[in-house]
């Protein structure tokens, strides 16, 4: 079975500095990958998807991920954090379904 | 476009009581999905419906859990008897086309449920 591990429940950063939010997957066949975002008392949104197109995925609000295969990795980046990126964030590995981690509360400090 | 709505956004109910949830998903989405979200954790998908039919239910406890989505738009999710355990956000979602892998699923607002 697909899954994903999210690396660090919790991630705090100052304002203006980079932000990397770990997720690692776990997945027999080539995967489809996505990064949701979670605001307090809102559903989730979709930040970007990797579809084995392009390896570097550029999404919304300046994000980026970049899928690895041979780390089984898809890490998110920013490389300057806005006090409105404060979320919990979520990574997925779709198969027939979506398998989410965890999740990576995000914190950022003025 | 209107995004998904649910209501209620907020609901309290003793144990071994019922409760219902509803969903309405973006207009012309064929693709809806129930997801369970325990604090702390990511969503768990409960079911998948594609148009009026159920695709994946394999999750649902289905002794005390129902869902049904009437003429392939609203749906409603019912538990019945709730448990303590129950107590959890309850998204809805939609997608587009036929529940591909790569389709991306639009959010609601979510119910949180608190079963006392």
């Amino acid at each position: 079975a697909q899954s994903v591990t999210q690396l660090g429940s919790h991630v705090s950063v100052s304002e203006g500095a980079l932000v990397l939010l770990r997720c690692n997957y776990s997945s027999s066949v080539p995967p489809y990958l996505f990064w949701y975002v979670q605001y307090p008392n809102q559903g989730l949104q979709l930040l970007l998807k990797y579809t084995s197109a392009a390896t570097l995925v550029k999404g919304i609000n300046g994000f980026e991920a970049e899928f690895k295969k041979s780390e089984t990795s898809f890490h998110l980046t920013k490389p300057s954090a806005h006090m409105s990126d404060a979320a919990e964030y979520f990574c997925a590995v779709s198969d027939e379904k979506l398998v989410f981690g965890k999740g990576t509360k995000l914190t950022v400090n003025p | 476009e209107a995004g998904v709505a649910q209501s209620p956004r907020y609901k309290i109910i003793e144990k071994r009581q019922s409760v219902a949830f509803w969903c309405n998903p973006i207009s012309g989405h064929a693709t809806l999905y129930w997801y369970q979200q325990i604090l702390g954790q990511g969503p768990k998908l409960l079911i998948q419906f594609q148009n009026n039919g159920v695709v994946d239910d394999s999750q649902l406890p289905k002794d005390r859990f129902s869902a049904e989505r009437l003429k392939g738009v609203d749906s409603t999710l019912k538990i019945q008897p709730a448990k303590l355990e129950d107590s959890a956000v309850y998204l809805c979602a939609s997608s587009p086309a036929g529940g591909i892998s790569t389709d991306t699923q639009y959010f609601g607002p979510g119910t949180r449920l608190t079963v006392l």
